[in-house]
């Protein structure tokens, strides 16, 4: 049974620091890894998907790395602004369509 | 283009009743997944529809079910409701399978049974 964990839960830092949030997953045998954001009492932004068969994505300062042999994931983000505060959840999609989501990490990013 | 709209956002039911939830996917994307966030049990699968037709469904009890539509919109129903159904309901919608299943979610549904 695959079983996704984030840690942090949460996490706090200055603005303009870069950070890694993780993500390890149980089964490697998946088609995919998203990322999303979502911000309280709203749904989820979609930020980053990776296949597979791929290393890693990027979109803006957002870099996302994915290792299956070891069950990882991270989720860097480069020069931290306020607007980053939100949950960043992590899910895993395998060969019976249905997603296994992490707890998610509470990201707080201080003027 | 517009993203994935659901209906209602906000609703307030007592227990006993029946709810339906409403989801308008992507124009052209053809599966539509549904989704209950609790703040203790996070984010919970509850079906996935493709082409009118139900691939998979989480570990929900029957009160829970859905359909699909030839237009790809879907629908989810909980009958009976429980305080423990309160939760934002989540849509998503997407426009292929497997790896290329990038999902977009609609704002969500905001249920609460009293």
């Amino acid at each position: 049974k695959q079983e996704v964990t984030q840690i942090p839960a949460a996490l706090s830092v200055p603005e303009g620091e870069n950070l890694v949030l993780n993500c390890s997953f149980t089964d490697s045998a998946i088609y995919n890894l998203q990322w999303f954001r979502q911000d309280p009492g709203k749904g989820l932004t979609s930020l980053l998907l990776i296949q597979s068969s791929q290393r890693e994505q990027t979109s803006g300062r957002l870099n996302a790395s994915l290792d299956k042999s070891s069950g990882r994931s991270t989720l860097y983000i480069a020069a931290s602004q306020p607007g980053d505060s939100a949950t960043y959840l992590c899910a895993v999609s395998g060969s019976n369509y249905q997603l296994i989501w992490g707890a998610g990490t509470k990201l707080i990013i201080k003027p | 283009k517009a993203g994935v709209t659901q209906t209602p956002r906000y609703l307030i039911k007592t227990r006993g009743q029946q709810v339906t939830l409403s989801c308008s996917p992507i124009s052209g994307h053809r599966s539509v997944s549904w989704y209950q966030q609790t703040p203790g049990q996070g984010l919970q699968f509850l079906f996935e529809y493709f082409s009118e037709t139900q691939r998979n469904k989480g570990n929900f009890p029957g009160r829970f079910s859905g359909r699909q539509f030839s237009n790809s919109r879907s629908e989810m129903n909980v009958s009976t409701l429980e305080l423990g159904d309160s939760a934002l309901y989540l849509c998503a919608s997407s426009l292929g399978t497997g790896e290329d299943g990038e999902l977009f979610f609609g704002e969500g549904s905001r249920l609460t049974v009293l």
